[in-house]
């Protein structure tokens, strides 16, 4: 069935480090992937999208890679700043669908 | 510009009863999307309203049904309420022309106890 799950549940990176989140997707269907960034007590928050038709797309500090070869994509976020912790999700919907579909999330914390 | 809004902010239940919840979206917006995110987990896609009807629905039970009014606010409404249900319920507003962007309000705390 159709899933979206991170690798990894936790990561910690040091203040002005580079981090590296991951996500793996199962359903080769999916044309549009997002991140999205959760604050504690917030609604997530849209970070950066990219189309199945792309295999990188770049914002401000952050770029997001899709491979799908491998059903891989990932977050980069350059120099790491302490807002930047929260938990992270990646989703996946589908062309002339409106569902999107969450993986479980990756925790991030930034060490000052 | 308000942004998506969500109330009541918390709210406690008993098993059975029945709770209603409601979202106001972002400006402009006239798609409301409800999801259910368990503590811990991603959040869950219960269903989509688009021109007041239900354009898509997730894997929920029918205890879970919806409105959308003519000014593009929604209710989610949960019937026979279990202690499952507990969960932070998520409303998400975004253009029906076609955009996956979707705007989050901050989520109503439900428990049922």
């Amino acid at each position: 069935g159709e899933s979206v799950g991170l690798h990894l549940p936790t990561l910690s990176v040091q203040e002005g480090d580079n981090s590296i989140i991951n996500c793996a997707y199962s359903n080769s269907a999916s044309d549009y992937f997002i991140w999205y960034k959760q604050e504690s007590g917030k609604g997530p928050q849209f970070i950066i999208d990219i189309r199945s038709n792309m295999d990188k797309r770049q914002g401000q500090r952050v770029t997001v890679l899709l491979n799908k070869t491998v059903k891989h994509l990932s977050l980069q976020i350059a120099a790491t700043q302490p807002g930047d912790s929260a938990v992270y999700f990646c989703a996946e919907a589908l062309t002339g669908g409106f569902k999107t579909i969450f993986g479980a999330g990756t925790r991030l914390f930034v060490k000052a | 510009d308000a942004g998506v809004t969500q109330s009541p902010t918390h709210l406690i239940k008993t098993r059975g009863q029945q709770v209603t919840l409601r979202c106001s979206p972002k400006s402009g917006h006239d798609t409301v999307s409800w999801y259910q995110q368990a503590l811990g987990q991603g959040p869950q896609f219960i269903f989509q309203y688009y021109e007041e009807e239900e354009r898509q629905r997730g894997n929920f039970p029918d205890r879970f049904s919806g409105h959308q009014f003519p000014n593009y606010s929604s209710e989610l409404n949960v019937n026979a309420l279990l202690l499952g249900d507990s969960a932070l319920y998520l409303c998400a507003s975004s253009s029906g022309t076609g955009s996956y962007e979707q705007y989050f309000g901050p989520g109503t705390r439900l428990t049922v106890t």
